[in-house]
C-alpha cells in the first residue's frame, strides 16, 4: 500500500472555526491532490500540488487554501468552516503527472461542520 | 471542458451473474480513461486504465473495459461477480497533458447472494 496518512480521520467543528487537514506521504511522489467526496457528486478536485510551494486550484477551490512546504506534506485549510464544507476529504498522490499516472488515495478525513 | 457521466447510480446483481457499469465522457481533445473502485470506508484504488493501444483493457479482479471512441464510452464489465465485488465504482477521465482527473458520480454495485 502507498504510504499516505491523513489526519485527523474524523473531526467535528463549528461554523466559522478554522480547520486544517494534513496529508503525509512517504513515497516521495511529486504530485499531491485534495478531493472532496459528496453523495451525488463523486469526487471533486479542490487543489493540487506539482512540487514544493507549487500549487494550483481545482474545480471547487473557493473557501479552501493549501500549502506544501515539504515534499511529504500537503495541508488543506478551511479558513472559516461552513456547513457546506461537511464532506469526506481524500488526499491522493502520484509519481507521474495526473493525466497518465495512477493516483494513490489515503483513507479519507470525515469533516462535519455544525 | 470535459465531463464524465455514470448513468446508473445503483446496480444490484445476483452473485455469479455478469455485470456492466456504464460510463460516457465528453471531451473535445484526446483523453485517458480510468475506473477506480472504493470499498466501504476506504480510499479509491485503480481497477484499470486506458491510455492508448488496444481498446479492450483488462484490470484487476477479473474486470475489463472497452474504449469506444465513436460512442465516447468506457463501460466496465465482469462476466461473473462475487460478493466481494460489492463496492462503489468511479469512472474518471483526464485530458492529455493535464494534471488531474475528473470523476463521475459513481455507481454502487451490490452483489446479492
Amino acid at each position: 500500500d502507498a504510504g499516505i496518512t491523513q489526519s485527523p480521520r474524523h473531526k467535528v467543528t463549528e461554523t466559522g472555526t478554522p480547520v486544517t487537514l494534513r496529508c503525509h506521504q512517504t513515497e516521495n511522489h511529486r504530485y499531491m491532490y485534495w478531493y472532496r467526496q459528496d453523495p451525488g457528486h463523486g469526487l471533486r478536485l479542490i487543489h493540487y500540488s506539482y512540487g514544493v510551494k507549487d500549487t494550483d486550484k481545482g474545480e471547487v477551490s473557493d473557501g479552501y487554501s493549501v500549502s506544501r512546504s515539504k515534499t511529504e506534506d500537503f495541508l488543506l485549510t478551511l479558513e472559516s468552516a461552513t456547513s457546506s464544507q461537511t464532506s469526506v476529504y481524500f488526499c491522493a498522490i502520484s509519481g507521474t503527472s495526473g493525466d497518465t499516472g495512477e493516483l494513490f488515495f489515503g483513507e479519507g478525513s470525515r469533516l462535519t461542520v455544525l | 471542458a470535459q465531463s464524465v457521466t455514470q448513468l446508473d447510480s445503483q446496480v444490484p446483481v445476483f452473485e455469479e451473474a455478469p455485470v456492466e457499469l456504464r460510463c460516457n465522457y465528453s471531451s473535445s481533445v484526446s483523453v485517458y480513461l480510468f475506473w477506480y473502485v472504493q470499498y466501504p470506508n476506504q480510499g479509491l484504488q485503480l481497477l484499470l486504465k486506458y491510455l492508448s493501444g488496444s481498446t479492450l483493457v483488462k484490470g484487476i479482479n477479473g474486470f475489463e473495459a472497452e474504449f469506444n471512441k465513436s460512442q465516447t464510452s468506457f463501460h466496465l464489465r465482469k462476466p461473473s461477480v462475487h460478493i466481494s465485488d460489492t463496492a462503489e465504482y468511479f469512472c474518471a477521465v483526464s485530458q492529455t497533458g493535464a494534471n488531474n482527473l475528473f470523476f463521475g458520480t459513481g455507481t454502487r454495485l451490490t452483489v446479492i447472494p
